[in-house]
């Protein structure tokens, strides 16, 4: 199986800040790896797929990049509605793994 | 719109049996792949398992392979969860999520239900 390994767990960043986050395969995926945002008590959201492809109607501060292995996900100028946990998972072979999240916490 | 709304959670004893639906609408249902993905409490999402557009291909997270049974009435846009043999550890939030990609088993996840509570306590 597939293991996805996100860094950091949690991040403290303010307003206005840009910030990355990382997801590293296993092995090789290509580019199916998916970013999903999730808030509190609410289903995730998916804002990039195919490592690097913007979902419709994702704010343009969101983007993504890299390839096999090493993934990144970067928010250009942090809104206060961007703080949430985020999560990558890998669809190009079953079990489709998400990697462990990232807590992105108000400093 | 697109929905996707989950019923059947509850709290059930260890060893004992639970079936979720989804109920969708709002898409064609039977194009899509359909996955299930859950939530322990506090923790975060893990994949559980994927059923083909047309019922055909199903594939399964280890933890659950051999206790959890997806399938699907495209007649009836619903798609199920049959767990079986259940644990403590398979206390979660379960969610329904369709495939990104019409025909595409291997997909991202494009609209996810709200989630169904499984608690699985004596």
């Amino acid at each position: 199986d597939i293991q996805m390994t996100q860094s950091p767990s949690t991040l403290s960043a303010s307003v206005g800040d840009r910030v990355t986050i990382t997801c590293r395969a296993s092995q090789s995926i290509d580019n199916w790896l998916a970013w999903y945002q999730q808030k509190p008590g609410k289903a995730p959201k998916v804002l990039i797929y195919k490592a690097a492809t913007l979902e419709s109607g994702v704010p343009s501060r969101f983007s993504g990049s890299g390839s096999g292995p090493e993934f990144t996900l970067t928010i250009s100028s942090l809104q206060p509605d961007d703080f949430a946990t985020y999560y990558c998972q890998q669809y190009d072979s079953s079990p489709y793994t998400f990697g462990q999240g990232t807590k992105l916490e108000i400093k | 719109q697109v929905q996707l709304v989950e019923s059947g959670g509850g709290v059930v004893q260890p060893g004992r049996s639970l079936r979720l639906s989804c109920a969708a609408s709002g898409f064609s249902f039977s194009n899509y792949g359909m996955h299930w993905a859950r939530q322990a409490p506090g923790k975060g999402l893990e994949w559980v398992a994927v059923i083909s557009f047309d019922g055909n291909k199903k594939y399964y997270a280890d933890s659950v392979k051999g206790r959890f049974t997806i399938s699907r009435d495209n007649s009836m846009n619903t798609l199920y969860l049959q767990m079986d043999s259940l644990r403590g550890e398979d206390t979660a939030m379960y969610f329904c999520a369709s495939s990104a990609v019409e025909f595409l088993t291997g997909s991202y996840l494009g609209y996810w239900g709200q989630g169904a509570l499984v608690t699985v306590s004596s």
